[in-house]
């Protein structure tokens, strides 16, 4: 089946602090969403993009369908960025989204 | 407002007793599903349903039910059979629009087997 494999596995900034998390998948996908969990363990859908860039806010993200990879771009990060980002993909029609095991930020005053 | 509900916040169960977890959803979602995370961890996949009165196991369905009777509730129950059911338990809505098909998450339920 699909992997879905995230980098780095964790990330310490320091608050104003600019990153790129990545999410490679190892197969074609119609499907690629990023969520952030936050510390208490609320996850929010922050994109939906199987191709293409989005940008809201002070984040934005890339899907390079053809390449089989996705970045999440971070700008000016703040103390409330901190948690785990996740990408999860689907495969095939079932709508069972396959996650990789996140990256870990820690953003610090 | 509209959105994913999930109660209790927290729980604590016996050992050998079955506990069943609620989530709603007044999104009018068609699809939900069950995850289960634990520390440090990634999300897996428990049972997930696309239309009421059908669900399908995810990958660790052994030790969990649920039912579908109705769109808006899909509760989950873990049962004695489950060996190591302490975790983070979340329940997720989605469905199929125009621009895709987003899933989104209720609060989460800690369960804590005593």
């Amino acid at each position: 089946g699909i992997q879905v494999e995230q980098s780095p596995p964790d990330l310490i900034l320091q608050e104003g602090a600019n990153s790129t998390l990545r999410c490679n998948f190892s197969d074609s996908v119609n499907n690629l969403q990023w969520f952030h969990q936050n510390p208490w363990g609320q996850l929010i859908n922050l994109f939906y993009i199987p191709s293409g860039t989005k940008q809201n806010g002070r984040l934005s993200a890339t899907t390079v369908a053809t390449e089989r990879y996705s970045l999440l771009y971070i700008s000016s990060s703040q103390t409330t960025d901190s948690g785990v980002y996740f990408c999860a993909v689907y495969a095939g029609n079932n709508r069972k989204l396959i996650w990789g095991l996140g990256t870990s930020l820690a953003v610090n005053p | 407002d509209g959105g994913i509900t999930q109660s209790p916040k927290y729980l604590f169960r016996k050992e050998g007793q079955n506990v069943t977890l609620s989530c709603e959803q007044n999104l009018n979602h068609d699809a939900m599903y069950w995850y289960r995370q634990d520390p440090g961890q990634g999300l897996r996949l428990i049972y997930y349903s696309q239309i009421v009165n059908d669900f399908q196991k995810g990958d660790i369905a052994e030790g969990y039910s649920v039912s579908r009777e109705k769109k808006e509730s899909f509760p989950l129950t873990v049962t004695s059979a489950q060996k190591n059911p302490t975790a983070f338990y979340l329940c997720a809505s989605s469905t199929k629009y125009r621009g895709g098909d987003t899933q989104y998450f209720g609060p989460g339920t800690r369960l804590t087997v005593l």
